[in-house]
């Protein structure tokens, strides 16, 4: 059964340090997202992507934050410059078309010190 | 504002009891509602959904879930509980806009005792 993968699974860096998150949705979605959760709370939406745009972001997504599908597959999310508080576990999901259920990656674990 | 509640944080049920977790939303509309579970360490797996017909649906590993509009509820239940639904359980909320964002609960803790 086709699955959202996610790299790294983990990932340590330090403060103000760049970093891009990578996810390979199921291949004939259409809509892509991306959700993070901070440890021991709610996931929270953070964008959503169709047709090479933005279709939606949250107020958490500032320009610090950025998407890009670069190619046929991948699907990343670069934080510039990273702050303690952007540790959390980020999702990505896709869905084939808007109205259908989202499919999750298994989550990167970013660790900003 | 669209928003989802669960009211409960933990619940502890023992192994082979019946179980229910309840979820409120707040819509302007009729939703797309959704539960997932989540294991430690691991992504969120959907559990069943509700987009229109049969208020009552089926999911994955015997849960189902009841969409009441009149309450604003969803909530998801499972006759007889095994060890393994240890989990957090999140329910969520489709939104029918440009984006279909969902929406989520801050979940619910099950512990399964013994």
């Amino acid at each position: 059964e086709p699955e959202v993968t996610q790299t790294p699974s983990h990932q340590v860096t330090q403060m103000g340090q760049e970093v891009i998150l990578r996810c390979v949705p199921i291949s004939n979605h259409l809509y892509f997202y991306w959700y993070r959760q901070i440890l021991g709370q709610k996931v929270e939406f953070l964008v959503s992507f169709y047709n090479n745009e933005i279709s939606e972001k949250s107020e958490i997504f500032d320009d610090q934050f950025s998407v890009e599908r670069p190619d046929g597959s991948n699907f990343t999310l670069k934080i510039r410059s990273t702050k303690l508080e952007d540790s959390a576990m980020y999702f990505c999901a896709s869905s084939p078309l808007a109205t259908q259920t989202q499919y999750f990656g298994p989550g990167t674990r970013l660790l900003v010190l | 504002a669209q928003s989802v509640t669960q009211p409960d944080i933990h619940i502890t049920v023992s192994e082979g009891a019946s179980l229910e977790l309840r979820c409120n939303y707040s819509y302007g509309a009729t939703p797309y509602l959704f539960w997932y579970v989540q294991s430690p360490g691991q992504g969120l797996q959907l559990l069943l959904k509700y987009f229109s017909g049969d208020t009552l649906v089926q999911g994955i590993k015997g849960f189902e879930a009841e969409f009441k509009r009149s309450q604003s509820s969803f909530n998801l239940r499972k006759p007889s509980v095994h060890w393994s639904d240890a989990a957090e359980y999140f329910c969520a909320v489709g939104a029918r806009d440009s984006s279909y964002k969902l929406i989520f609960g801050s979940g619910t803790r099950l512990l399964v005792r013994p």
